[in-house]
């Protein structure tokens, strides 16, 4: 049982550069996240998917897109690079809201640099 | 504005003493809560939870009380130990909503 998985794990990027972020998670979970984390912010949500077929703008979502593919896998697309995005990016899934032990799980992270 | 606040960016904490992390939150709508823990290089991963109708939730070590009037809730680790050393996130969120909204976290040392 893998949970939830990302790829890449590291990635350097140019300035203006495009790249899409993957995420797949295989416990059958309705909700996906993506979040960024800086030093100092803690973890902030860009985009969330509640079922297949639906995203919605989180705290932080300008320069980014998703697409949520199924309802295994939920992608972050960077369509020009900025220096600003330059963070740990987390995918996550979530338990069914509202039931007992409600919580997300996270993948491992991709450490972004935008040069 | 953010929602959830944890003051305190570090805590360090003798082996076999009581670690106490706190959080502070602003939406009374929140009425679930949760911590995770951070190792470097991983994923957050869960560690407890509370709900709004209980002041109080024990997971062996691990204890989170909530304050609804004050809008604070504190884990306590009691005895803290080396692999306690970690960064601790504190989460609150609406039942009825999608979102969990996170504070910026404290980072634990627990010394041996």
């Amino acid at each position: 049982n893998a949970g939830v998985t990302q790829t890449p794990k590291f990635q350097v990027l140019k300035t203006g550069q495009s790249m899409t972020l993957q995420c797949a998670q295989d416990m059958n979970h309705n909700s996906m996240y993506w979040y960024r984390q800086d030093p100092g912010m803690g973890l902030r949500l860009i985009y969330y998917s509640a079922s297949e077929g639906t995203t919605d703008k989180g705290e932080v979502p300008n320069g980014y897109n998703v697409s949520r593919l199924n309802k295994r896998e939920f992608s972050l697309r960077l369509e020009s690079a900025a220096p600003s995005q330059t963070s740990v990016y987390f995918c996550a899934s979530r338990t069914p809201i509202g039931t007992l032990g409600d919580t997300q799980y996270f993948g491992p992270g991709t450490r972004l640099t935008v040069l | 504005d953010q929602q959830v606040k944890q003051n305190s960016p570090s805590l360090s904490v003798q082996e076999g003493r009581i670690s106490i992390l706190n959080c502070d939150y602003t939406n009374s709508m929140f009425d679930y809560f949760l911590w995770y823990k951070k190792y470097p290089a991983e994923g957050p991963t869960f560690l407890i939870s509370i709900s709004s109708i209980k002041d109080k939730n024990e997971d062996g070590r691990f204890t989170v009380f909530l304050n609804k009037s004050a809008k604070h809730l504190s884990l306590h680790i009691v005895p803290s130990q080396p692999g306690d050393s970690a960064v601790y996130f504190c989460a609150a969120s609406a039942r009825s909503g999608n979102q969990f909204y996170f504070g910026t976290g404290t980072s634990l040392t627990v010394i041996p």
